[in-house]
């Protein structure tokens, strides 16, 4: 079974600071990976997804990830945190379930404050 | 469009009573899934629609939880006689087609309270 490690159940930084939330994955396969935001009462919203096609992907919000396979990391950055980027991260990978379909697996989360 | 709604947004109950959870995915979005979210914890998989059928319930708790989904789109998750351990944020997601590519699209999720 694959699964998902967040490094860091609990982020702080500056605004204008750079973002970085860690993510290490186990796979048997070249797994999809995705990031997910969560932001409070609300229901998760994907931010960016890797599907096996350029190892950088770019999401929302200025978010973007990079798959590395040597590390068996997916880690998300922004250059320059904002107030609104405080939410809860997740980190997820997909698999096959029965059938062939999409199962996704989640990681603990993250969740990042933003002190002004 | 509209995204995936659910109904109610809280629900408090009371230990041993019957609920229902409602789940109003995408139109035309076959896949259907839901999770349950306790708290500090990431979501957890319970069940999958494709269509009308239930293609894997191996994520279902235990025979307390059953889930329905009779027309192909709007989908209940019941739980019978209640327990405290239930309480939860239970989540819904829909995608189009439910390969492993597609993007879920998640719903603001139910808060259940079992007193």
């Amino acid at each position: 079974a694959q699964s998902v490690t967040q490094l860091g159940s609990h982020v702080s930084v500056s605004e204008g600071a750079l973002v970085l939330l860690r993510c290490n994955y186990s796979s048997s396969v070249p797994p999809y990976l995705f990031w997910y935001v969560q932001y409070p009462n609300q229901g998760l919203q994907l931010l960016l997804k890797y599907t096996s096609a350029a190892t950088l992907v770019k999401g929302i919000n200025g978010f973007e990830a990079e798959f590395k396979k040597s590390e068996t990391s997916f880690h998300l950055t922004k250059p320059s945190a904002h107030m609104s980027d405080a939410a809860e991260y997740f980190c997820a990978v997909s698999d096959e379930g029965t059938g062939g379909y999409q199962k996704v697996t989640f990681g603990t989360g993250t969740k990042l404050q933003v002190i002004p | 469009g509209a995204g995936v709604s659910q109904t109610p947004s809280n629900k408090v109950t009371e230990k041993g009573k019957y609920v229902e959870l409602r789940c109003d995915p995408i139109s035309g979005h076959t896949a259907l899934y839901w999770y349950r979210q306790s708290l500090g914890q990431g979501p957890e998989f319970l069940i999958y629609f494709q269509g009308t059928g239930a293609a894997d319930d191996s994520g279902l708790p235990n025979d307390r939880f059953f889930a329905v989904r009779p027309e192909g789109s709007v989908s209940t998750l019941k739980i019978q006689r209640t327990e405290r351990g239930d309480s939860a944020v239970y989540l819904c997601a829909s995608s189009s087609t439910g390969s492993s590519t597609d993007t879920q699209y998640f719903g603001p999720g139910t808060r259940l309270t079992v007193l």
